[in-house]
């Protein structure tokens, strides 16, 4: 029972390099979602997705990208990264999506980037 | 939008005594959930406990309960018999009902001495 599984745990990049982090989960959530976690600031929203082909701004979008083409998979790019963009991030899923009362979420272990 | 506000960056407790981290909210919704997460030092988040806004009892789950005052908009959590393994950090959280944008407190770091 695999949950969420996020893929690198570990990333360096240079200023201006490209990436994908991925994230997979098999609970068939329909909702999912993309957090970066900073000193001081907890968690805070990328984008999120309650469906295949939906995805919508979270509270800090700029400088990502997201697509769902499957249930399964949110994968989050970096197209030009930069070192504000050093932080934790976290793949997060839940059944319905966080608007619906007492739905918790499940977090993927996290990767662990930094921009250079 | 909402705000989390975690006023305690670390707190120090006792082992085996009662804690208590606070967390303070502030929406104009009617209908939301406050939710606590604790996150070790291995990096993984853990959920512990949920509390609607139309729950009239405060929610408990084992050692964790959460003391949620509605009209103040606060929701403490209370960890009671506090284990070394309790160490870690501690996020409130907090989502409005419909609304896919769930917010998270900054953090409270807690250790737990021997």
């Amino acid at each position: 029972n695999a949950g969420v599984t996020q893929t690198p745990k570990f990333q360096v990049l240079k200023t201006g390099q490209s990436m994908t982090l991925q994230c997979a989960q098999d609970m068939n959530h329909e909702y999912m979602s993309w957090y970066r976690q900073d000193p001081g600031m907890g968690l805070r929203l990328i984008h999120y997705s309650v469906g295949a082909g939906i995805t919508d701004q979270g509270e800090v979008p700029n400088g990502y990208n997201v697509s769902r083409s499957t249930t399964e998979d949110f994968p989050l790019r970096l197209l030009s990264a930069a070192p504000s963009q050093t932080s934790v991030y976290f793949c997060a899923s839940s059944y319905s999506g966080t608007g619906v009362g007492g739905e918790k979420l499940f977090f993927g272990s996290g990767t662990q980037l930094s921009v250079l | 939008a909402q705000k989390i506000t975690q006023t305690q960056p670390g707190m120090f407790v006792q082992e085996k005594e009662a804690v208590t981290l606070d967390c303070t909210y502030d929406t104009s919704d009617q209908s939301y959930g406050l939710f606590w997460y604790k996150q070790p030092s291995s990096g993984e988040m853990i959920f512990l406990i949920y509390q609607g806004s139309y729950d009239e009892q405060n929610a408990t789950e084992g050692r964790y309960s959460l003391n949620f005052q509605k009209a103040r908009k606060s929701a403490n959590l209370v960890i009671s018999a506090s284990q070394l393994g309790d160490s870690a950090m501690y996020f409130c959280a907090m989502n409005r009902w419909n609304n896919n944008d769930m917010r998270f407190g900054a953090g409270t770091r807690l250790t737990v001495k021997p």
